[in-house]
């Protein structure tokens, strides 16, 4: 059974750049979820991703996109960097379906260091 | 919206010894799940327990059990025989249950740093 993965492992942009981050899930998983982790805190949830549609969003403004791709994996792209998107970026994937309980469990990838000049 | 509540920002024991890690949560919600996960300094962040709302009976996972009081909204997480990899940040987070599709992801806390000491 392979996991979580991402790529890449560190990233340097400077303010005002885009950045495309991405996350492939483990076998059989079709959800895809990403968390926004600052240093010293727990993580925060930017959006997620169920067969290749948006299926809920945090607190994170539209310059925060992301896709998820017909084999489930997914990329998080972020516009306009700002200081403070400075941040590990964590994809955690699942398996999860509508019309029943969308409660499985999600395991979490290596994640993005992401730092911003 | 939730809220996950860890007021233990760092903890210390010595090797062998039971430790328990406090998380406190707000909810309006009947129907959802508590996990604790392990961020060790290799950042990867580790299932270590899940619990369901809805079962009385409190999880377990070999050395990791979980005391969970749904009326007093508690849910803590207990290490025995703890060993010297059990070092990490430990996040306690909450799950609303959506019967019918849709997510809002899991809410963290802000962690427990604990410190296994040889």
């Amino acid at each position: 059974e392979t996991g979580v993965t991402q790529s890449p492992t560190h990233l340097i942009k400077t303010r005002g750049q885009q950045v495309t981050l991405r996350c492939s899930s483990q076998s059989g998983h079709n959800t895809v979820s990403w968390y926004q982790q600052a240093l010293g805190q727990g993580p925060q949830f930017i959006f997620q991703y169920y067969r290749e549609e948006e299926n809920g969003r945090g607190n994170f403004p539209p310059r925060f996109s992301g896709l998820q791709f017909p084999n489930y994996s997914s990329e998080l792209n972020v516009n306009a960097l700002e200081l403070d998107d400075s941040a590990l970026y964590l994809c955690a994937s699942s398996l999860g379906s509508t019309g029943r309980e969308s409660t499985d469990t999600q395991y979490f990838g290596p994640g993005t260091r992401l730092t911003v000049l | 919206a939730q809220t996950v509540t860890q007021s233990q920002p760092e903890m210390s024991v010595q090797e062998a010894e039971t430790v328990t890690l406090s998380c406190t949560y707000d909810t309006s919600e009947n129907n959802y799940y508590l996990f604790w996960y392990k961020q060790p300094p290799s950042r990867q962040m580790i299932l270590v327990i899940r619990q369901e709302a809805y079962k009385q009976q409190n999880a377990t996972e070999n050395r990791f059990s979980v005391n969970f009081q749904k009326a007093a909204k508690s849910f803590s997480l207990k290490i025995s025989d703890s060993q010297l990899g059990d070092t990490a940040m430990y996040f306690c987070a909450f799950m609303k249950h959506f019967a019918g599709g849709g997510a809002d992801g899991l809410t963290f806390g802000k962690g427990t740093h604990l410190i296994i000491q040889p």
